[in-house]
């Protein structure tokens, strides 16, 4: 069964700090990998996509990095705002012979503290 | 440009009664998409559009339907409202959901959601 898990739940950091959110999956035949960011109240917002070739890619102080052989990525926010207080959602998208699908994490929830 | 629109943005309704959703998009994507959300369950796709005409079922499809007579709009209809279908759901859309790299056709769109409430 295609999963896709995301750690920690949540988290809390001090304004201007630095953080790593982890997502694993099992998704097969994969497709592409994105990062979300949804702020509470409003709806999920594009950060990145990365395909099977690509091991990083940049969006500002969003960096998020894939391993397709481990089927692990990880999205680093650095010098975070309080701005970036959100749920950052992982989507791993799959392509069967039925067609594309999109297997989303639960999300990790980050509070950026002053 | 207004992106993706979806109204309304807050229903309550009673069990038994039906609505339906609006999404409308401006930005000729051919794909378009129905999700819930739910607390502790993430997003999940109810169902989906490819295009114009066009529609297949998602993770979690019962107790709902959906047409898409236009290019531009998404209906997602509740026939006979329960209180399970209490939820917030987000309608996006998207050109392609293809592997071709990052690229303004790849991405979807989220429209900013309804939250409904089912008594």
């Amino acid at each position: 069964k295609n999963q896709v898990e995301q750690s920690p739940q949540s988290l809390i950091i001090l304004e201007g700090k630095n953080c790593t959110l982890q997502c694993n999956y099992t998704v097969s035949p994969f497709s592409n990998l994105r990062w979300y960011k949804q702020d509470t109240g409003r709806g999920p917002v594009s950060l990145t996509i990365m395909t099977f070739s690509e091991n990083t890619k940049s969006n500002g102080r969003y960096t998020a990095t894939l391993d397709a052989d481990t089927k692990q990525s990880s999205l680093h926010i650095t010098a975070s705002q309080l701005s970036d207080s959100a749920s950052y959602i992982c989507v791993v998208t799959s392509n069967s012979n039925s067609g594309y699908a999109l297997n989303f994490g639960k999300g990790t929830s980050l509070l950026v503290t002053p | 440009n207004a992106g993706v629109t979806q109204t309304p943005k807050f229903r309550v309704l009673k069990t038994g009664q039906s609505m339906t959703l609006l999404c409308a998009q401006d930005m000729n994507h051919e794909y378009m998409y129905w999700y819930r959300q739910d607390p502790g369950m993430g997003l999940r796709l109810i169902h989906y559009s490819v295009g114009e005409g066009t529609t297949a079922k998602g993770e979690v499809p019962d107790g709902y339907n959906v047409s898409r007579l236009k290019k531009q709009n998404f209906l997602l209809g509740l026939e006979s409202a329960a209180p399970s279908q209490t939820s917030v759901y987000f309608c996006a859309s998207s050109y392609y959901l293809r592997d071709r790299g990052y690229n303004s056709k790849n991405i979807q769109y989220f429209g900013a959601g309804t939250r409904l409430s089912v008594l």
